[in-house]
């Protein structure tokens, strides 16, 4: 049973363009959420996270939207950059009382197209 | 400072076969984490150290799989007998074990392992 999914394996924009990439959950235990961006051959990088207190966090050109009542999350990038082009995941974890493991749930990933 | 580095980067074996991937950790890192990705789908959590203690195992296949932390630096994941279905790239990823939930997790470029 997939706890996050990513609808879209794809996404094409334009350079210059919005690129809004989507995320659904379904274990409202979750409350902290990420997105990683990934290259081909290497491994997923850390871009950006939401607590699941707040509804928006702001990094530069990457925003995060979280809509808790919907379990959806969004990423945004303005401006896109041809540079963006990669994997993106969306990840989501739970505190564990009394321990330590933030293991990560991960979606299966948007691939996004930057075009120049 | 080096990365999360992982060894070998790709590794062809016939089924039946044992291969043994390692990882070494960001240097300080008490956090480390095993992931899988088999082709098309997530990235799925295998197991947590902390330290060279298995914090977490629930995401490991079966028994066919083992997982060492020595001295609570680098580590192991040996699998045998390879069987087909093992096939995908194996990633490890760390985190430092002091911010909780917050905690970035770092992650390897991957070991491809594909079994013939």
């Amino acid at each position: 049973d997939q706890q996050v999914k990513q609808n879209s394996p794809s996404l094409s924009v334009q350079e210059g363009r919005i690129s809004i990439l989507n995320c659904d959950y379904t274990n409202s235990m979750f409350d902290y959420f990420l997105w990683y961006k990934k290259y081909p051959a290497e491994g997923p990088t850390f871009l950006i996270s939401i607590s699941s207190i707040k509804d928006k966090n702001e990094d530069g050109r990457f925003t995060v939207f979280l809509n808790k009542s919907a379990k959806h999350l969004s990423l945004h990038i303005v401006p896109s950059q041809p540079g963006d082009s990669a994997v993106y995941f969306c990840a989501a974890r739970r505190a564990n009382s009394g321990g330590s493991n933030y293991k990560l749930t991960f979606g299966k990933g948007t691939l996004l197209t930057v075009n120049p | 400072e080096a990365g999360v580095t992982q060894f070998p980067s790709h590794s062809v074996i016939e089924k039946g076969q044992t291969v043994t991937l390692r990882c070494d950790p960001i240097s300080g890192h008490d956090n480390l984490y095993w992931y899988r990705r088999v082709m098309g789908k997530e990235i799925k959590f295998l197991l947590h150290f902390v330290k060279e203690s298995k914090q977490d195992e629930s995401g490991m296949p079966n028994n066919r799989f083992l997982a060492e932390r020595t001295g609570g630096t680098y580590s192991t994941l040996k699998v045998q007998p390879a069987e087909l279905e093992d096939s995908g790239v194996y990633f490890c990823a760390s985190s430092q074990g002091d911010r909780g939930l917050v905690e970035t997790q770092y992650f390897g470029p991957g070991t491809r392992l594909l079994v013939l």
